[in-house]
């Protein structure tokens, strides 16, 4: 099967710093990748749909410019969430698509951020 | 976007014992999925349904696919503590994956 990754799989930052957090499919080309982010106890919220080379599409309700995506590569994006605050506190996780909506969506295992 | 309700939110139940969860909307899919997420781990899928009234079986797991294709039901024989996870279901075929808010289900051993 298809392999997505994340890193880095935990970090700890202080309040006010920003913080980059890269997906990368490794045995595939990706034309969309995908962030959410999950609460404890609950499940995954999308966030934002990133195809490369156009800019990020964000759910409703998510900052843009506090979630930074960037899709420079087929085979990666970044997620920078700036200027950081405890409440931004949460698991991330991005998944893969090979090509449309047909094919199947590949996650990563996760990254866990804990600003203090 | 499709909602999605699942139910129960939450189950304990005692190894061995079987259950069943359930994922219902209003809305006609052209395909379902339902994912397991293990804590700490992103989700995995498990299966993609896509004929209305479709069973489909993963070892003790058994996913049915309603007639009018507007619900699923995923039913695990003899729960084993590797069963506890998070399960989740999602439209297939969907430009975007939304999830429903899940069942987290905890086998005690």
């Amino acid at each position: 099967g298809a392999v997505v990754s994340q890193h880095p799989s935990r970090v700890i930052c202080k309040s006010g710093t920003s913080v980059k957090i890269e997906c990368r499919s490794l045995d595939f080309q990706a034309t969309t990748m995908f962030w959410y982010r999950q609460f404890p106890k609950q499940s995954l919220m999308l966030m934002a749909t990133s195809n490369e080379g156009s800019k990020a599409t964000y759910e409703q309700g998510v900052e843009k410019d506090k979630f930074l995506i960037n899709h420079a590569s087929l085979t990666l994006s970044t997620l920078t969430v700036t200027s950081a605050h405890p409440e931004d506190s949460s698991f991330y996780i991005c998944s893969a698509r090979k090509g449309g909506s047909a094919d199947t969506q590949y996650f990563g295992p996760g990254t866990r951020l804990t600003v203090l | 976007t499709q909602l999605l309700e699942q139910s129960p939110q939450f189950l304990s139940i005692q190894e061995g014992e079987n259950l069943t969860v359930y994922c219902n909307s209003s809305s006609v899919f052209s395909s379902l999925q339902w994912y397991r997420q293990e804590p700490g781990e992103g989700p995995v899928l498990l299966v993609t349904v896509v004929t209305g009234g479709e069973v489909k079986k993963l070892k003790r797991l058994t996913f049915q696919f309603g007639d009018a294709r507007k619900d699923s039901s995923l039913h695990i024989t003899a729960a084993q503590p590797g069963d506890t996870g998070l399960y989740l279901c999602a439209p297939g075929r969907d430009d975007k994956i939304i999830f429903g808010k899940g069942t987290r289900l905890h086998i005690l051993p």
